[in-house]
């Protein structure tokens, strides 16, 4: 059974870093890409950041490019994301997910049940 | 913001049939890419119920079928029934700029 655990979240002030992890259990985690996609209090799902397999590709939404860190470790079969000058926007339940890519699609086939990260002072 | 819209709420009586919309662009859903659907029921992970357009997972039951047409999709869900309330999204990818994947604005489900 595919099992993918979040820990890691907590309150932080603005500015302040966080680090999330995120444990996988019941598949080959090195064979495939990973994700966290996190949802704002009452919002929708938004997509933050892929890692490949290996970790060859890395994509991160704009709206935290260059203060989040998608990384991986094979294997301790764990996902990571490094938070840095958090924002109050950045406030929400954040999954992890796991990729499944071909040809025109790429979709998140497991996910995690979350980790709440309140950045408020 | 999100790239791809969907209705914020639709409703219907238990054993209707509601369809939800999802409205891309020549960037996305328009360019060729798939799309694929979650559901979230209240206070838990979204799962996935739909992938490659049409595709049911494992478990899916057959009530929930999907589909694509130039740059919008659609998930149905005929014989609607009570567990089905809950917050639906689609998804695609993003040709665009801003980031490759994308979710809908997600839609409400109530069955009245």
């Amino acid at each position: 059974e595919v099992q993918l655990v979040e820990s890691g979240g907590g309150l932080v002030k603005p500015g302040g870093s966080l680090r999330l992890s995120c444990a996988a259990s019941g598949f080959t985690f090195s064979s495939y890409s990973m994700n966290w996609v996190r949802q704002a209090p009452g919002k929708g799902l938004e997509w933050v950041s892929s890692i490949s397999s290996s970790s060859s590709y890395i994509y991160y939404a704009d709206s935290v490019k260059g203060r989040f860190t998608i990384s991986r470790d094979n294997a301790k079969n764990s996902l990571y994301l490094q938070m840095n000058s958090l924002r109050a926007e950045d406030t929400a339940v954040y999954y992890c997910a796991r990729g499944r890519i071909g040809s025109g699609w790429y979709y998140f086939d497991y996910w995690g049940q979350g980790t709440l990260v309140t950045v408020s002072s | 913001q999100s790239v791809l819209t969907q209705p914020p709420s639709v409703s219907g009586a238990p054993g209707q049939r509601v369809t939800i919309s999802c409205t891309g662009s020549s960037s996305n859903i328009g360019a060729g890419y798939d799309v694929h659907w979650y559901q979230q029921l209240p206070g838990t992970a979204p799962k996935l119920l739909i992938y490659g357009n049409s595709n049911r997972p494992s478990g899916v039951p057959d009530r929930f079928s999907g589909s694509k047409s130039g740059t919008s999709a659609s998930l149905a869900i005929s014989g609607l029934q009570a567990e089905d309330e809950a917050d639906y999204y689609c998804q695609s990818y993003d040709s665009s700029l801003s980031g490759p994947y994308v979710f809908g604005t997600g839609t409400k489900v109530t069955v009245l």
